[in-house]
């Protein structure tokens, strides 16, 4: 079956700008994920939401970064006012949590460049 | 607070010799385990994972890891390696039930002579 796709897979923008990062989690999976990887790094954790609602957020850096998913399925982390420091590899990932098993599998990312 | 510790930045292994990648983890209980692996420009892929039992557990081409909870570890071998493994590995913990977060270490670079 289909896995997660993110779209785009890559975004070029200019210090300031407004973005937004979609992810399509896997058909099913009631959790999805969001992860920032920067370069020679582990992912770390940014927001997990449970259905529609955001369970944990306690990753997100700052107020400049937001994620909805307002259906449940599709998600969308929206970065206002990027900075230099954003720049890094997003990753969504969607889990089914059977039995509190917390399985995750991931998107290819987006790779975000701030200029 | 979770974290994880995997000591190997980089290994070089012969192709056909054998490989073990190691983790540590501190977390006040038995968190659940996993290995991810990443190529270059692509995802991680899920090749193991521990959730409780048999603490040696078989993955995806090849690789298994054991869980030494004496020694808080989750090492990742593999008998033979082949080319195509050549990857950037990581080890991860999660919490069992509230924290849903995979905390994540830093990577082990694996390059593969001929």
């Amino acid at each position: 079956g289909a896995g997660v796709s993110q779209t785009p897979s890559n975004k070029v923008t200019e210090k300031g700008k407004y973005v937004e990062l979609r992810c399509d989690p896997i058909s099913g999976h009631t959790a999805l994920y969001w992860y920032r990887q920067s370069l020679g790094q582990g992912p770390e954790f940014l927001i997990y939401f449970q259905g529609t609602g955001a369970a944990d957020d306690s990753g997100l850096p700052n107020d400049r970064f937001f994620a909805v998913r307002p259906e449940g399925s599709v998600s969308t982390l929206k970065i206002q006012r990027t900075e230099r420091g954003d720049s890094a590899v997003y990753l969504c990932a969607s889990s089914l949590r059977l039995a509190g098993k917390n399985e995750q599998y991931f998107g290819p990312g987006t790779r975000l460049t701030v200029t | 607070a979770q974290s994880v510790t995997q000591p190997d930045i980089h290994i070089t292994v012969s192709e056909g010799a054998s490989l073990e990648l190691r983790c540590n983890y501190s977390y006040g209980a038995t968190p659940y385990l996993f290995w991810y692996v990443q190529s270059p420009g692509q995802g991680l892929q899920l090749l193991l994972k521990y959730f409780s039992g048999d603490t040696l557990v078989q993955g995806i081409k090849g690789f298994e890891a054991e869980f030494k909870r004496s020694q808080s570890s989750f090492n990742l071998r593999k008998p033979s390696v082949h080319w195509s493994d050549a990857a950037e590995y990581f080890c991860a913990v999660c919490g069992q039930g509230g924290s849903e977060k995979l905390v994540f270490g830093k990577g082990t670079k694996l390059t593969v002579n001929p």
